[in-house]
């Protein structure tokens, strides 16, 4: 595809509902990251894959936020038992190599926790 | 801990001034330091970056200043134009790579008629 898509654009769970984000890379991209942006505030790394393998999952803030990327394309975060603190836009992002190389970001999805 | 700081929080200015924010980060292993413009319900888009052996780069009306010593770096836009409305986040991150990026917390700037 033309950018990195992201679906759904939107999404308002209840309280303790399981969401499930999703992210489509730039067709090729090798690296895939996924951070969380607070309203106001800068987007926070959350985690990233290289391929299908997670490398790095530091940023995610509880054992609730859950990451996958099988196939080395398209990834999935998954966020369980939904609290009021997780509404935050969750941004995707992917680059051809993730040594030097540009980082492009989907639109973002906005998670409403209610 | 706040890794990268950014100022001022909000910026206006007028058409055809000069804007400039700045930013100063803690860790020395940073070696990587892009600026990202964001439009309202868009994402992160990459405008301009720089790593710390030069201490400015210029591409087109964006510049970065760099101060290794000081460990800050600043962005400017020349001739402001109505356009370039939105908000402007610094970044650093280490390795030579634009992975596990540490934002700013981001500038709403304003360019007016």
């Amino acid at each position: 595809g033309a950018g990195v898509s992201q679906s759904p654009r939107y999404k308002v769970a209840k309280r303790g509902q399981d969401v499930a984000l999703r992210c489509d890379p730039i067709s090729g991209h090798v690296s895939l990251f996924w951070y969380q942006q607070a309203l106001g505030q800068g987007p926070e790394f959350l985690t990233y894959f290289q391929n299908e393998a997670q490398l790095d999952k530091s940023g995610l803030p509880s054992d609730r936020f859950f990451a996958e990327r099988p196939e080395g394309s398209v990834s999935t975060l998954k966020i369980q038992r939904t609290q009021q603190e997780d509404s935050a836009v969750y941004l995707c992002a992917s680059s051809l190599a993730g040594t030097g190389g540009e980082a492009f970001f989907g639109q973002g999805t906005r998670l409403t926790v209610v | 801990q706040q890794q990268v700081k950014q100022s001022p929080q909000s910026l206006i200015v007028q058409k055809g001034g000069i804007s400039i924010i700045n930013c100063a980060y803690e860790n020395t292993a940073f070696d990587y330091f892009p600026w990202y413009q964001q439009f309202p319900g868009k994402g992160p888009a990459l405008l301009i970056a720089i790593r710390p052996d030069v201490s400015e780069k210029k591409e087109g009306r964006f510049t970065i200043s760099f101060n290794k010593s000081a460990k800050q770096f600043s962005l400017h836009i020349m001739d402001s134009q109505p356009g370039d409305s939105a908000t402007y986040f610094c970044a650093a991150s280490k390795g030579g790579t634009a992975s596990k990026l540490t934002f700013g917390t981001g500038t709403r700037l304003q360019v007016t008629l």
